[in-house]
């Protein structure tokens, strides 16, 4: 297993533009997190799944933003009419159980620009 | 709100010097509670753990204690490396549910010869 996996690396896209990330979490782990973190900051909490299941999504994300994992596997973030304030880097993350005492694997990041 | 407070860096310190790197949280609770690190071009990757009141974590020569009445978990290192040169996040985790991380700001430590 190679890790968390996240596509593309980079992303540059005109404002107003759509864009779709992907995330391949570990096999086997059962939840999947998305964040984004902006520079100079630490990573912020955008959505949760559990399987196929969305439980969680943060006030942070509009309605312009739209996850889903179908199958409980890979997972999609898709960000319509960007903003050039959507510019930050996208990560995720998978982890497996139920316990909060489980490591987080993350991966390295969809870098998105907005010009 | 639930929260996390990092001493702000950048912390720059000699090869061999003693690194503390200071964390509180606010909590309902009792969360795990982690520190993770981002090394230069690398993803965020778990640096050590502890899940419960007076629990110490330790990876790679870093230790942090789980300290419930002050709601700290500093991380502290003896003798810090050139290699150590990273941005360190303190998380909390198990709040509202479903296990999320609250991340900190992230404290970035460079470390000269």
């Amino acid at each position: 297993d190679t890790g968390v996996s996240q596509n593309p690396r980079h992303k540059i896209t005109k404002r107003g533009q759509n864009v779709t990330f992907r995330c391949d979490p570990i096999s086997e782990h059962n939840r999947l997190y998305w964040y984004r973190q902006t520079l100079g900051q630490g990573p912020e909490f955008l959505t949760y799944f559990q399987n196929e299941a969305q439980l969680e999504k943060s006030r942070l994300l509009s309605d312009r933003f739209s996850a889903e994992r179908p199958k409980g596997s890979f997972s999609t973030l898709e960000i319509q009419r960007t903003e050039q304030g959507d510019s930050a880097m996208y990560l995720c993350a998978s982890s497996l159980g139920r316990a909060g005492d489980t490591e987080a694997f993350f991966g390295q990041g969809t870098r998105l620009t907005v010009v | 709100g639930n929260s996390v407070t990092q001493m702000e860096g950048p912390v720059t310190l000699s090869e061999e010097a003693f690194l503390t790197i200071n964390c509180t949280y606010t909590a309902t609770g009792y969360p795990s509670l982690f520190w993770y690190v981002q090394y230069p071009g690398e993803g965020l990757q778990l640096l050590l753990k502890a899940t419960k009141a007076d629990d110490k974590g330790s990876n790679k020569g870093f230790e942090a204690t789980y300290r419930k009445e002050t709601t700290s978990f500093h991380l502290e290192k003896g003798s810090v490396q050139v290699s150590d040169s990273a941005v360190y996040f303190c998380a909390p985790s198990g709040y509202g549910g479903y296990n999320k991380l609250i991340f900190g700001a992230g404290t970035r430590l460079a470390v000269h010869p």
